[in-house]
């Protein structure tokens, strides 16, 4: 079946823009994650949704981040005000419950110039 | 709070030989433990998980991992590699039902299997 799907693969932007970043989770799962790969700091975790309860945003490094999750589907991750040092990998996963295996989709790369 | 360590940031071998990548966590409640390997310019695949059960877990492409509570290890190993193996592996711990199930990753071990 369907992976996770995530758009843009790959993102330029100039300092200061907004963007957005989009995952399409497996159909059925009911939690969806968001992880950023950095260079220096490796994988972490950003944010998490399960069903309708309130998200996890332990993870947003400031308050120029924020995601949704529309109708238990689809996400959006937005970044305002991009600095050089959100450039990254952000990967979407998705879990069919919140305690099992993530499956993960293939990133969008985000330049920030 | 829960961390993962992996013991080694690069790992070179021949092909056709062993390899252990080792990997150690940090939690005082029960965890659920997984490998993720990522090629180059691609998201994350499972490799193998523990949630419960037998210690020893096999996972996808000959590789398995022995879970020791005591020693607080979950080292990936496979007996003969490949050429194809040659990737960065991800250990990462999800700590019990009511933290959510996000995952802490270790820093990546980068394997890389030579001719």
């Amino acid at each position: 079946g369907a992976g996770v799907s995530q758009s843009p693969s790959n993102k330029v932007t100039e300092k200061g823009k907004d963007v957005e970043l989009r995952c399409d989770p497996i159909s059925g799962h009911t939690a969806l994650y968001w992880y950023r790969q950095s260079l220096g700091q490796g994988l972490e975790f950003l944010i998490y949704f399960q069903g309708n309860s309130a998200p996890d945003k332990s993870g947003l490094p400031s308050d120029r981040f924020s995601a949704e999750r529309t109708g238990g589907s689809v996400s959006t991750l937005t970044i305002q005000r991009t600095q050089q040092e959100d450039s990254a990998v952000y990967l979407c996963a998705s879990s069919l419950t919140r305690s099992k295996e993530q499956y993960f989709g293939p990133g969008t790369r985000l330049t920030v110039t | 709070a829960q961390s993962v360590t992996q013991l080694d940031s690069q790992v070179p071998v021949f092909e056709e030989a062993p390899v252990e990548l080792r990997c150690n966590y940090s939690s005082s409640v029960s965890v659920y433990l997984f490998w993720y390997v990522q090629y180059p310019n691609q998201g994350l695949q499972l490799l193998l998980k523990y949630l419960s059960g037998s210690t020893l877990v096999k996972g996808i492409n000959g590789f398995e991992a022995e879970f020791n509570k005591s020693q607080t290890s979950f080292h990936l190993r496979k007996p003969s590699v490949h050429i194809s193996d040659t990737a960065e592996y991800f250990c990462a711990v999800s700590v019990g039902n009511n933290q959510g199930g996000k995952l802490i990753f270790g820093q990546g071990t980068e394997l890389s299997v030579k001719p």
